[in-house]
C-alpha cells in the first residue's frame, strides 16, 4: 500500500541555519507529493505540492522537488527563522487512493534565535 | 478560503461516557474525513466520508462511529470513551481532481477521557 516515510522525528536548529526534512514515499501508481505544515494549535495546512518527476514545489522560501527515481521529496530551506518553528509532514495522494492522503508521521522543527 | 470548524474545542469527559465531536465545513467539498494526532504517530485516518449519507472506515476506526448527515457536517462518536481515546481530533474536507485529492483542515479538537 501507499506510505510515506520522514526519517528525522525532531530537527533542532539556530536561526540561519540551513535546514533538510528527509521525506520517502512507496506508491503502486504516479502520485502527488505534498508537504504540509501545522502551526501551534492549528490543523495543518499545505505548504505546497508537486506532480511530476523533477517538479520543483516551493512556498515561503522552502522548496522539495519531486525524484521520482529515488522517489523523495525532501524539503529544504536556505535560512530557517524562528517562526518557522513547526511540525511539517509530507503525504501523498494517487488516483487509486480512494479521495484519501497518506501522511508521514511528521517532523518536529524547533528554531531557536 | 476553505473553513472547516469544529466543536467543541476542548472536551475533558468520563471513561464509559458518550461523547460526540462535530465538524462543519462550508467549502461545499464532497469529502470529510476524521484524523487523530498523537506523538509519535502523525495523523491517523479513523473515519471518511464520501457524501452526505455515507461513511468510510479508515485506518484506526475501532471503537469510534461516524455520521455525516449532510454535506456540511460530519460528526465523530465514541459511544464508550476510553482513556486511550484521549487526543487530539481533526477533521478535513476536501475533493478530488483528476490526479490528486486535496484536505482543508480544521483546528483540532482536544479531548481527555478520565
Amino acid at each position: 500500500g501507499d506510505s510515506v516515510t520522514q526519517t528525522e522525528g525532531q530537527v533542532a536548529l539556530s536561526e540561519e541555519d540551513f535546514l533538510t526534512i528527509h521525506c520517502n514515499y512507496s506508491a503502486s501508481g504516479y502520485p502527488t507529493l505534498f508537504w504540509y505544515v501545522q502551526y501551534p494549535g492549528e490543523g495543518p495546512q499545505l505548504l505546497f505540492r508537486a506532480s511530476r518527476d523533477k517538479e520543483k514545489g516551493s512556498s515561503r522560501g522552502f522548496e522539495a522537488t519531486y525524484d521520482k527515481g529515488t522517489t523523495s521529496f525532501h524539503l529544504r530551506k536556505a535560512s530557517v527563522q524562528e517562526s518557522d518553528s513547526a511540525v511539517y509532514y509530507c503525504a501523498l495522494s494517487d488516483r487509486g487512493s480512494n479521495n484519501r492522503i497518506f501522511f508521514g508521521d511528521g517532523t518536529q522543527l524547533v528554531v531557536k534565535p | 478560503e476553505a473553513a472547516v470548524t469544529q466543536s467543541p474545542r476542548n472536551k475533558v469527559a468520563v471513561t464509559g461516557g458518550k461523547v460526540t465531536l462535530s465538524c462543519n465545513q462550508t467549502n461545499n467539498h464532497n469529502n470529510m474525513y476524521w484524523y487523530r494526532q498523537d506523538t509519535g504517530h502523525g495523523l491517523r485516518l479513523i473515519h471518511y466520508s464520501y457524501g452526505a449519507g455515507s461513511t468510510e472506515k479508515g485506518d484506526i476506526p475501532d471503537g469510534y462511529k461516524a455520521s455525516r448527515p449532510s454535506q456540511e457536517n460530519f460528526s465523530l462518536i465514541l459511544e464508550l470513551a476510553t482513556p486511550s481515546q484521549t487526543s487530539v481530533y481533526f477533521c478535513a474536507s476536501g475533493d478530488a481532481g483528476p490526479d490528486y485529492a486535496e484536505q482543508f483542515f480544521g483546528p483540532g479538537t482536544r479531548l481527555t477521557v478520565l
